[in-house]
């Protein structure tokens, strides 16, 4: 089955800087790759996600990259806000069936402020 | 749109005692999918399931945990006899497509279960 690893486990940013998140993953069969923010409390929410025939992908302070020959792709979070601390998961499914992902084990993302 | 309803949001039972989750899907999404996450941890995918259908189950363990989504009302995923193991954060996530281009997967709030 599907393996995702996830790095670093913590991370503690001052305002303003850049944040990256990598993730790694095993099955060359994914093509679809969410990340999630979890704040204290709440559920996943989806902030970006990007498919297989995409290289990077970007929503205004946040892009996704991938490198499918490699096998893995990162999250980066430039301008980094308070608001922006929580924990991040990467996924990884196949596309037929994008609801079953396989998570990473979580990032918490600090900015100090 | 409401999103993705879960209840009870926090839930606390008795060893041996049974759990009942409850998830409505957002509003035109037919496949429902549950999560468990335990403590400091990633979420682990359990099952997932059509209206009236099985698909996969392939997370669910194999005794105590069943899970249904009727024709009408909510899915339920039931832990019967539950023990301290079965603490953790339960998520219900829906898509309106189980295949596709599109499909994204929405997450709701979670019930928090806390075996006593």
């Amino acid at each position: 089955g599907e393996n995702v690893e996830q790095h670093p486990s913590t991370l503690s940013v001052q305002e303003g800087d850049s944040a990256v998140i990598k993730c790694t993953y095993s099955d060359s069969a994914s093509n679809y790759f969410p990340w999630y923010k979890q704040e204290l409390g709440k559920g996943p929410q989806l902030i970006i996600d990007i498919r297989s025939n995409v290289g990077e992908k970007k929503d205004q302070r946040i892009a996704v990259t991938l490198n499918k020959t490699a096998k893995h792709f990162s999250l980066h979070i430039t301008e980094t806000q308070p608001e922006d601390s929580a924990v991040y998961f990467c996924a990884a499914s196949r596309d037929t069936n994008a609801g079953k992902s396989t998570f990473g084990d979580g990032t918490t993302l600090t900015v100090k402020p | 749109n409401a999103g993705v309803m879960q209840n009870p949001r926090h839930l606390v039972r008795r060893r041996g005692q049974e759990a009942r989750l409850r998830c409505s899907p957002m509003k035109g999404h037919s496949h429902v999918y549950w999560y468990r996450q335990l403590p400091e941890e990633g979420l682990k995918f359990m099952v997932y399931l059509q209206k009236e259908n099985i698909i996969d189950e392939s997370g669910m363990p194999k005794e105590r945990f069943s899970a249904e989504f009727p024709k009408e009302g909510p899915s339920i995923l039931r832990i019967q006899q539950v023990v301290r193991g079965d603490s953790a954060a339960y998520f219900c996530a829906s898509s309106p497509l189980g295949t596709g281009m599109n499909t994204e997967a929405f997450f709701g709030q979670g019930t928090r279960l806390t075996v006593v």
